[in-house]
């Protein structure tokens, strides 16, 4: 079985600035890793995924990840942000390779706010 | 706007009662997921069908079930409601089977609240 951390439950960050958003994850066998995005009265929209291969992953909107399989985690990470991304923030794990059934593991979601 | 829709988007009902959530996944896709969203369990993998065939099951209460019909919309059915099932159901759909790299379209949800 899988689980995920998300460290963070809030992040407040001004326009313009850097954000982290932190996530470690816990499992006994290789995984595949995601976030998603969540924004006010809408579902959730994939942002990036680790699957193999580079452990810098870039996603949409100017997100990016990485993988570090040591410290089993897959931080979030925009260089600067915008008022659009105010939202709410999921990682999820899931087994890698072969068939999960749509069998994701969310974390327990990062709100990030982004004040001008 | 992922291409799954979801119905209704609110519900209130009492306890005891038995409601129905409707989803039509993308056009072609031939899965169907359901999660749960609530403030105390997070968002919660409920059951996959695939093609009409339940192909996995995850946290989903002996009291809820769902189906999916020929034309690939899926219905979540819960009954005997109590105040712990008030959360947002989403519906997500794929093109494939549930391999693990597929990607996920998630609708907006149905926002269920039972008082």
């Amino acid at each position: 079985a899988q689980s995920v951390t998300q460290l963070d439950s809030q992040v407040p960050v001004f326009e313009e600035a850097p954000v982290e958003l932190r996530c470690n994850y816990s499992s006994s066998v290789s995984v595949y890793l995601f976030w998603y995005v969540q924004y006010p009265n809408q579902g959730l929209q994939l942002l990036l995924k680790y699957l193999s291969g580079s452990t810098l992953v870039k996603g949409i909107n100017g997100f990016e990840a990485e993988f570090n399989k040591s410290q089993t985690s897959f931080h979030l990470r925009k260089p600067s942000v915008h008022i659009s991304d105010t939202a709410e923030y999921f990682c999820a794990v899931t087994r890698g390779g072969g068939t999960s059934y749509g069998k994701l593991t969310f974390g327990q979601g990062t709100i990030l706010t982004v004040h001008p | 706007d992922s291409g799954v829709t979801q119905t209704p988007k609110h519900l209130i009902t009492a306890t005891g009662q038995r409601v129905t959530l409707r989803c039509s996944p993308r056009s072609g896709d031939l899965s169907v997921y359901w999660y749960q969203q609530s403030l105390d369990q997070g968002l919660q993998f409920l059951i996959h069908y695939y093609n009409g065939e339940e192909r996995a099951k995850g946290n989903i209460l002996e009291r809820f079930s769902a189906q999916q019909f020929p034309d690939l919309h899926s219905e979540l059915n819960l009954s005997s409601l109590e105040l712990g099932d008030s959360a947002l159901y989403f519906c997500a759909s794929s093109v494939g089977g549930g391999a693990s790299n597929e990607k996920l379209f998630f609708g907006s949800g149905t926002q269920l609240s039972v008082l």
